[in-house]
């Protein structure tokens, strides 16, 4: 069994530009969920996709959007890249259906590290 | 907001002694998460506790869940070096997480 794989693991970025994050979820999880961890910070909540469609938003901009495919891998696109978007970022993968009591715990990749300069 | 809020923010102990945090919540749950998190990496989780559930062991961890009073606590008994690392709690599906608890055990 595989576990979550994010890549890349780190990318530098000028400010303005635009990147595309990438996860592989777990084998046989259908949900994935993206964060964004500032240095110091919790992870915030970007948004979750359940079978293809987005099932949940947090408080990012419309810049922040995202994709799962029908193997259940999933992109974080970023547009107009800002100083503050360099953070650590998240994907985690489940099996269940969101909002009726999942009972199982999330799968972390170990995350992409975006700089902004 | 089913975001979970860790306590303390910060708990510095010497090895094999025990270390308790805790978190509150605001809303009902189906279920609670602890997760712990190595220093820029992912997170990794440590354990489920049920809404009907009020204790939970998993090796040398344990956790309550008083959902009268919505919190959780989870206890590390016997804490090493290794258990350094940041500790946090989510609920429900969407699993929000708050600031955590930065723990540092010494040798």
């Amino acid at each position: 069994e595989t576990g979550v794989t994010q890549s890349p693991t780190h990318l530098i970025k000028t400010r303005g530009q635009q990147v595309t994050l990438r996860c592989s979820s777990q084998s046989g999880h259908n949900t994935v969920s993206w964060y964004q961890q500032a240095l110091g910070q919790g992870p915030q909540f970007i948004f979750q996709y359940y079978r293809e469609e987005e099932n949940g938003r947090g408080n990012f901009p419309p810049r922040f959007s995202g994709l799962q495919f029908p193997n259940y891998s999933s992109e974080l696109n970023v547009n107009a890249l800002e100083l503050d978007d360099s953070a650590l970022y998240l994907c985690a993968s489940s099996l269940g259906i969101p909002g009726q009591g999942m009972d199982y715990g999330y799968t972390f990749g170990s995350g992409t590290r975006l700089t902004v300069v | 907001s089913q975001q979970g809020e860790e306590d303390p923010q910060a708990l510095s102990i010497q090895e094999g002694e025990n270390a308790t945090m805790n978190c509150s919540y605001k809303t009902s749950i189906n279920n609670l998460q602890w997760y712990r998190q190595n220093s820029g990496r992912g997170l990794v989780h440590l354990i489920l506790i049920r809404s009907n559930e009020r204790e939970k062991h998993s090796g040398r961890l344990r956790v309550t869940l008083d959902t009268s009073k919505k919190s959780s606590s989870l206890l590390i008994t016997a804490s090493r070096a290794a258990d350094t690392a940041s500790y946090f709690c989510a609920t429900d599906a969407r699993v929000r997480f708050g600031a955590g608890t930065r723990l540092t055990v010494k040798p």
